[in-house]
């Protein structure tokens, strides 16, 4: 079956601009997360979603940073006034069962944002 | 907080040879779940095994065995026999039933390179 997909695979773009990231959980799965991946900081979690809602939003790293989910499907993530620290690899996963226990989670290829 | 470390940045051996990944975690919760992932140079997460905190048997999957030692804290990962396709970077991570963030905690991987 179909895995975890993101859009795009690479995404260049100038400081200052905004950006969006797309996510294709697998079919049926409720839970979706985003994290980032990069050199510096590892991977870090950065939001949650349990159908179309975020219960906490604490993980995202600035103001600029927002995500949405829309029909308990695909999710969005969307980077305001890019900056280069923002530069890293943005991974989704989703899961069939909540988090905080044994469902493990299914990873997309990510993608790789640069910010010049 | 819940705290995954691999000390082990990077480990270089010879085809054929055992190797041994250490994952030392910190919690406060007794309840959580402990998982490996592995991601080849293609960049996607592909999980391995998860173990909760109430089950101490070690775990053999063919060449990959792991060793849960909640007296030391630890979860380590040991690859019998090596091959060159075993060369990835390998995470450790962390899930509390309890408390602790929604997404998974992770440490910062151990780069396993296999010389033919």
């Amino acid at each position: 079956g179909a895995g975890v997909s993101q859009s795009p695979s690479n995404k260049v773009t100038e400081k200052g601009k905004d950006v969006e990231l797309r996510c294709d959980p697998i079919s049926g799965h409720t839970a979706l997360y985003w994290y980032r991946q990069s050199l510096g900081q590892g991977l870090e979690f950065l939001i949650y979603f349990q159908g179309n809602s975020a219960p906490d939003k604490s993980g995202l790293p600035s103001d600029r940073f927002s995500a949405e989910r829309t029909g308990g499907s695909v999710s969005t993530l969307t980077i305001q006034r890019t900056q280069q620290e923002d530069s890293a690899v943005y991974l989704c996963a989703s899961s069939l069962f909540p988090p905080r226990g044994a469902g493990e989670q299914f990873f997309g290829p990510g993608t790789r944002l640069t910010v010049l | 907080a819940q705290k995954v470390t691999q000390a082990q940045t990077e480990i270089s051996v010879v085809e054929k040879e055992d190797v041994t990944l250490d994952c030392v975690y910190e919690t406060r919760d007794t309840t959580y779940y402990l998982f490996w992932y592995k991601q080849p140079p293609s960049g996607e997460l592909v999980f391995l095994i998860r173990r909760n905190s109430f089950d101490e048997q070690n775990e053999i999957s063919g060449r990959y065995s792991w060793n849960f030692q909640k007296s030391t804290s630890s979860f380590n990962f040991t690859i019998t026999a090596s091959q060159v396709v075993d060369s990835a970077v390998y995470f450790c991570a962390l899930s509390e039933v309890g408390g602790g963030a929604d997404g998974l905690t992770f440490g910062k991987g151990t780069h396993l390179i296999i010389q033919p």
